[in-house]
C-alpha cells in the first residue's frame, strides 16, 4: 500500500530561521514525489516535485530512496511562507492518483 | 488561462438529500480527478477520469457516490442519499498527459456540510 507520513502537524519558526518539513513515504516501486502548498484563502498548488530538481521560492527537497524521505527545506523562512504544506506521491504512467500526507501548518512569525 | 473551477463553493444539505457537485477542468486536460478531505483527515483520492472513461475509481467510498464525465469535459459528482460522514471539502484536479510526470491543477474545492 502507498502511504505518506508527515509526522508533525505544526511548525512555528521566526522569520529568518531554517525550516525543514519532514515527509516519509511507503511505495512498492518508483514513485513521483511532490510538495503541494495551500496559502490562506487560495487553492492547493504544486510547490515542487522531485523529478524537476528545482528550487522554488527558496525551497528544495531531495528524494532519499534509502530513507524513503522527501523532506522540504528552506534556509531562511519568510512570513509569506506561512501556509499548509502537503507531501504527496503518485505512481507513474496511468497510476497518477495522488496520495497525500496529513499536511503541516507552517507559521513564520516576524 | 482559466483554472479548474468548481460549483458550488459551499453546500449545506440535510441527511438523506441529494447533492451534485460540478467540476470544470482546464480546457484540453484529459485527466480529471476527484479528492476529498474529511475533517481532521488527509486529502484522499476518490476517482480518476481519462477523457470520459473512468480510469480508477478505487477511492469511491460506496455506491451512494456517482461520478460522470459526459463528453470528456466537465464532471459531476452526485451523493445520494447524503450521510453525515460525507461532510468535507471535495476537490477536483485536472492534468494533461504531459510525458513523464503529471502536474495536477486543483480547483478551489466545494465544502459540503451534511446536517
Amino acid at each position: 500500500a502507498q502511504r505518506v507520513t508527515q509526522p508533525e502537524k505544526l511548525l512555528s519558526v521566526f522569520k529568518g530561521a531554517p525550516v525543514e518539513l519532514k515527509c516519509n513515504y511507503s511505495y512498492s516501486g518508483s514513485p513521483e514525489l511532490f510538495w503541494y502548498v495551500q496559502y490562506s484563502r487560495q487553492r492547493l498548488q504544486l510547490l515542487l516535485r522531485h523529478i524537476s530538481r528545482e528550487s522554488i521560492k527558496g525551497f528544495t527537497a531531495d528524494l532519499n530512496k534509502g530513507e524513503t524521505s522527501f523532506h522540504l527545506k528552506k534556509p531562511f523562512a519568510q512570513e509569506e511562507d506561512s501556509a499548509m504544506y502537503y507531501c504527496a506521491l503518485s505512481g507513474r504512467g496511468a497510476n497518477s492518483k495522488l496520495t497525500f500526507g496529513k499536511g503541516i501548518t507552517l507559521s513564520v512569525r516576524p | 488561462e482559466a483554472g479548474v473551477t468548481q460549483f458550488p463553493s459551499h453546500s449545506v444539505i440535510e441527511k438523506g438529500q441529494t447533492v451534485t457537485l460540478r467540476c470544470d477542468p482546464i480546457s484540453g486536460h484529459d485527466n480529471l480527478y476527484w479528492y476529498r478531505r474529511v475533517m481532521g483527515k488527509e486529502i484522499k483520492f476518490l476517482l480518476h477520469f481519462v477523457k470520459e472513461s473512468k480510469q480508477d475509481e478505487s477511492g469511491m467510498p460506496n455506491n451512494r457516490f456517482l461520478a460522470e464525465r459526459t463528453g470528456g469535459t466537465y464532471s459531476t459528482l452526485k451523493v445520494q442519499p447524503a450521510e453525515l460522514e460525507d461532510s468535507g471539502v471535495y476537490f477536483c484536479a485536472s492534468s494533461q498527459v504531459a510525458g513523464y510526470s503529471y502536474e495536477q491543477y486543483f480547483g478551489p474545492g466545494t465544502r459540503l456540510t451534511v446536517t
